[in-house]
């Protein structure tokens, strides 16, 4: 079955330093992947889209790349800082209903230390 | 201002007790979706619905109904709801479906307890 992964433990870094979260997916070749963040209590928040034929996508701190050979896209967060501290999720759009729908990981948690 | 705007935002109430969460949202996107967030187990889709009239079950859509007789609107109805049924629910919406690429705008969601 198709299946999205990201690591269900927290990363802690060090304010400055870069932040690198992992999404691997099996049992599938998506057009796109996703990136969101989501704060306690709050909705995700859409940040960055990548799609297949790209390797790397670039915006402000933030990149992600995509490499469909592993099936892995990695999310890095470059000077990070306290306010970074979130859940980010991973997208892809898997399912049996022609691409209609829009699969989450269930995300990674970042902790910034100033 | 572009929003999805979801009410309640908090609801406790007992098993059985019909009740409905409405969604609405300003950006007359096509696509709208159900997801409920339950801890260790992420965001899984309830119900989406590609258009007026057009509805759809997702991963999880037993015990809940949805309907979309306007664009702009998506209620959640639990008929009868079930204390398994305690959960963080979101409504989302984007201009297309999951083939468009387009990212999804949440609202900020519901928190619903059942007792």
């Amino acid at each position: 079955s198709q299946k999205i992964e990201q690591n269900s433990e927290a990363l802690n870094i060090q304010e400055g330093k870069t932040a690198t979260l992992t999404c691997n997916y099996t049992n599938y070749s998506p057009a796109y992947l996703q990136w969101y963040r989501q704060d306690p209590g709050r909705g995700p928040v859409f940040l960055l889209l990548i799609r297949e034929n790209e390797k790397e996508k670039r915006k402000e701190r933030l990149k992600v790349t995509f490499d469909t050979t592993l099936k892995q896209s990695l999310f890095h967060i470059t000077a990070s800082q306290p306010a970074d501290s979130a859940t980010y999720l991973c997208a892809l759009p898997l399912g049996n209903s022609g691409y209609s729908t829009l699969t989450f990981g269930k995300g990674t948690m970042l902790l910034v230390s100033p | 201002e572009a929003q999805v705007t979801q009410n309640p935002r908090y609801l406790i109430t007992v098993t059985g007790k019909k009740l409905t969460v409405t969604c609405s949202q300003n950006m007359n996107h096509e696509y709208m979706s159900w997801y409920r967030q339950d801890p260790g187990l992420g965001l899984r889709q309830i119900y989406y619905s590609m258009n007026v009239e057009v509805t759809d079950k997702g991963d999880v859509p037993e015990g809940y109904k949805v309907s979309r007789k306007e664009k702009r609107n998506f209620p959640l109805i639990l008929e009868s709801p079930s204390p398994n049924q305690t959960s963080l629910y979101f409504c989302a919406s984007s201009p297309g479906t999951a083939r468009r690429n387009q990212p999804q705008h949440f609202g900020d969601g519901t928190r619903l307890s059942i007792l």
